[in-house]
């Protein structure tokens, strides 16, 4: 079982970029987050997927983000038009269910300059 | 809001001693679920409780929903327990609520 996997690990962007984050959750789990760390806010819940399909996502910024669970396997997290305020670590957790144990990947550590 | 308040924000130790990281919570919370960030930044499950305590290895911890406060219990500290460690609470529905962190740190 090699865990919830995030790719890329670390990502750079322009002003003004858009960037993808790839999330692949632990096979057979159902339930999907996405979190975000700042050294201001510490841990956001940014939004939930539950058998793909969105159920939360009332921590994403309303401008700018979107998320998306196309299959599965895996999860994406769009930032388009990026801000030196988005920099952060972008962490993925899924378990199997909604209200069970999450299991983190290493993150994606954002630096938008 | 949810808050959960982690204390303290860091903790020093020597190897061999130990002592207890502490989350309180402002209302009922479903569980809690405690993690150690490890040196490559990931998030590594040390527990998840719902009621009562677990243990495992030198480690304890306690959850107590409706006094509204979590422990985690180091004994024996050893130098590869420094790390940041984070408690994060269940709000009863499947958000989950960070504390800031403790930062420990062991020496010789």
């Amino acid at each position: 079982n090699a865990g919830v996997i995030q790719t890329p690990r670390h990502k750079v962007t322009g002003k003004g970029q858009e960037a993808t984050l790839w999330c692949e959750p632990i096979s057979g789990h159902s339930a999907v987050f996405w979190y975000r760390q700042t050294i201001v806010q510490g841990l956001e819940f940014l939004t939930y997927f539950r058998n793909q399909a969105p159920i939360d996502d009332s921590g994403m910024p309303k401008e700018r983000f979107s998320a998306q669970m196309p299959n599965q396997s895996h999860s994406t997290l769009k930032i388009q038009s990026t801000q030196p305020q988005d920099s952060a670590v972008y962490l993925c957790a899924s378990s199997t269910g909604g209200q069970d144990t999450q299991y983190f990947g290493p993150g994606t550590r954002l630096l938008v300059l | 809001g949810d808050q959960v308040e982690q204390s303290p924000s860091a903790l020093s130790l020597h190897e061999g001693t130990g002592s207890a990281l502490r989350c309180n919570f402002t209302t009922t919370m479903r569980a809690v679920q405690w993690f150690r960030k490890n040196s490559r930044g990931s998030l590594i499950n040390l527990f998840y409780l719902a009621s009562g305590t677990k243990e495992n290895g030198r480690l304890k911890s306690a959850f107590d929903s409706k006094e509204r406060y979590s422990t985690l219990h180091i004994r024996d500290a050893q130098l590869e327990d420094s790390g940041t460690y984070f408690c994060a609470a269940e709000t009863g529905g499947y958000k989950v609520v960070f504390g800031s962190g403790t930062r420990l740190l062991v020496s010789p």
